[in-house]
């Protein structure tokens, strides 16, 4: 069965501090990786993607991703978190199963403290 | 441009009640698919639509339908409404079948009392 996991239900961090949000894959193929951003009573905003190329990808709000083949992962990675940054993480994969449909993990709840 | 539309934002339906939500995908886009958030069962696929067509289903009742007009707008709808169905229903949208950002509406919230 194809699906993703996110280890975490919630991480914390301090502002200034780096920050990783996991994220597993299990998807036969090559994989279409997404990360989303989720504010409260809003809906989901794309952060980055990874379809090919470069395992390091970069995305909106200076978030970036790396993905890792051998490791089946693509984990969400900040150098330095705002307290603005706080907000329900989710990653997706997007699979053919005789038609398209995008799987999302559970989600990982970010707290960043001043 | 114009990102995803969901309308209405906000609802409140009584058991046994149906109920439509619409959706108005970002011009140019032509595929439209839907979930279902819940703080239990998170993010879950509803169905996928493109050209007027459902090309894919996630594993919900009959009571859940959808269609997707000729100008790619979509609605979904929920027969005889359970209290279960109390949910975040989002609605997104990509430029073609395996294109494969999808972009969020702001979501439909139903309330079933």
């Amino acid at each position: 069965a194809q699906s993703v996991a996110q280890p975490e239900d919630q991480v914390n961090v301090a502002e200034g501090n780096p920050l990783t949000v996991k994220c597993t894959y299990s998807v036969s193929g090559n994989p279409y990786l997404f990360w989303y951003v989720q504010y409260p009573n809003r809906g989901l905003q794309f952060l980055l993607k990874y379809i090919t190329g470069d395992n390091l990808v970069k995305g909106s709000y200076g978030f970036e991703a790396e993905f890792n083949k051998s490791q089946t992962s693509f984990h969400l990675k900040k150098p330095s978190a705002l307290v603005s940054d706080s907000a329900l993480y989710f990653c997706a994969v997007r699979v053919n199963t005789g038609g398209f449909k995008t799987i999302f993990g559970a989600g990982t709840r970010l707290f960043v403290k001043a | 441009k114009a990102g995803v539309t969901q309308t209405p934002r906000y609802l409140i339906k009584t058991r046994g009640q149906q109920v439509t939500l619409s959706c108005s995908p970002i011009s140019g886009h032509r595929s439209v698919s839907w979930y279902q958030q819940t703080p239990g069962q998170g993010l879950q696929f509803l169905f996928e639509y493109f050209s007027e067509t459902q090309r894919n289903k996630g594993n919900f009742p009959g009571r859940f339908s959808g269609r997707q007009f000729s100008n790619s707008r979509s609605e979904m709808n929920v027969s005889t409404l359970e209290l279960g169905d109390s949910a975040l229903y989002l609605c997104a949208s990509s430029p073609w079948q395996g294109g494969n950002t999808i972009y969020f509406g702001e979501g439909s919230w139903l309330t079933v009392v």
